[in-house]
Parts: structure tokens; C-alpha cells; sequence
């Protein structure tokens, strides 16, 4: 089946503009990660949806950052007022539960280049 | 804080070669330890999970083995291909963290030569 998918696959930007992520996991999964790739840096979480629970924003770097989750599936990363250190490769995951029991799925990653 | 650590950060090897890549964490209270693959500008790809539980997996020619009480983990790579080649990237989902994130490691990065 369908994996996960996010889009756009690049993204360039100028500093201050706001720029909008999406990632649509694999159906029927119910967490959604999201998560970043900086040059030279491990992967960093951002921020964590399982279900209707509320999300887990403890990863996100600064309220510039904000994220939401639509009818359980689809879910926007939006990041306002970009910086050039915002420019990462940011990744989408999604899981049949908590990752504390379940494997997670990745998606490709969109890479954001702040100018 | 849980902190994980792969070593070697790259690595070259014949093709042929059996190999070990090495991941340790420094926080023995997990509830699993998963190895990925990620190809250059790609995403991850899930190779094994290991519950805090069990002691290894294997799929194909892909064995991991688990050892909390030292905090280690090994990803065992037998007869390698240049297929192989990519970053290798370890993680936990630790009981002293929020139950929906990852803690990754920097990854060790593979080349295997024809």
C-alpha cells in the first residue's frame, strides 16, 4: 500500500516568509510525527499527534512553529516568520500506535531552504 | 537525558565483508531501540525494531542485537553488497521521555566498494 507522502519535496523561501508543510501518513494510522534533519545534526523531534489526544509540542524549537492534525489523517507544519536556521530536512512518520509499541514509517522528507 | 551514540560515524569496506556497526544510550529504561536506513535525499527506512524484551531480531542478512543493562546495541551485517551502502541510524523510545518521539543517534554512514 501507500506510503507516507509529504509534500511539497522542496521548498525555497525568503527570511519572514511563512512557509506550510504537509504530510499524509498511511491510512489507517493513528500517530504522526514530525520531526527535523539539520546538516550535521541527528534528527530532532518536533512535535507528536496520537489520536484525538492532544498533541506532544515539547520538540518544537520556538512558537514560530505550530502544526495540526486534520480529521485524524492529514497534518500541516506551518512555520512562521522563517529564519535561515529554520532550513533543515523536515520529516513526516507515522505509526499504527505510540512508538513505544509500534514501528514508525517515514515519509521523503521535504528539504527548506531559507534564503 | 537519554543520549545515543553510533561509532563509527563512517565506515569503508570491501564488498563481501561481514560488519558491526555500534550504537550505545546512555538511558537503560527504554521500550524499544529501532535501526533505519536512509539513502542520500531520501527518507528512512525501518530495517529492525527490537522490544526492551528481546535480546535481537534478524531479517535477511540484517541481525541487531539488544543488551539494556549495558546500553548498547549492534546492527550485524553479513556478506555486505554495494547495495548496503547508506546511513545507518539507530533510536530509542525511552520511558523517561513522551511516549510518541524517537531519540536518534548521528548515524553511521556505510560505504561498501565493489
Amino acid at each position: 500500500g501507500a506510503g507516507v507522502s509529504q509534500s511539497p519535496s522542496n521548498k525555497v523561501t525568503e527570511k519572514g516568509k511563512d512557509v506550510e508543510l504537509r504530510c499524509d501518513p498511511i491510512s489507517g494510522h493513528t500517530a504522526l510525527y514530525w520531526y527535523r534533519q539539520s546538516l550535521g545534526q541527528g534528527l530532532e523531534f518536533l512535535i507528536y499527534f496520537q489520536g484525538n489526544s492532544a498533541p506532544d509540542k515539547s520538540g518544537l524549537p520556538s512558537d514560530r512553529f505550530s502544526a495540526e492534525r486534520t480529521g485524524g489523517s492529514v497534518s500541516t507544519l506551518t512555520i512562521q516568520r522563517t529564519q535561515q536556521e529554520d532550513s533543515a530536512v523536515y520529516l513526516c512518520a507515522s505509526s499504527s500506535g505510540p512508538v513505544a509499541y509500534n514501528e514508525q514509517f517515514f515519509g521523503p522528507g521535504t528539504r527548506l531552504t531559507v534564503l | 537525558k537519554q543520549e545515543v551514540t553510533q561509532i563509527p560515524a563512517a565506515l569503508s569496506v570491501p564488498e563481501g565483508e561481514n560488519l558491526v556497526l555500534n550504537c550505545s544510550f546512555t538511558d537503560s529504561a527504554i521500550y524499544n531501540l529501532q535501526w533505519f536506513r536512509q539513502d542520500p535525499g531520501k527518507g528512512l527506512t525501518s530495517l529492525l525494531l527490537i522490544q526492551s524484551s528481546q535480546r535481537e531480531q534478524t531479517s535477511g542478512r540484517l541481525n541487531a542485537s539488544l543488551d539494556k543493562s549495558s546500553g548498547r546495541s549492534t546492527l550485524y551485517i553479513a556478506a555486505s553488497q554495494p547495495g548496503d551502502s547508506a546511513t545507518y541510524l539507530c533510536a530509542v523510545s525511552y520511558r523517561g521521555g513522551s511516549q510518541g518521539n524517537l531519540i536518534f543517534g548521528k548515524g553511521t554512514k556505510l560505504s561498501v566498494k565493489p
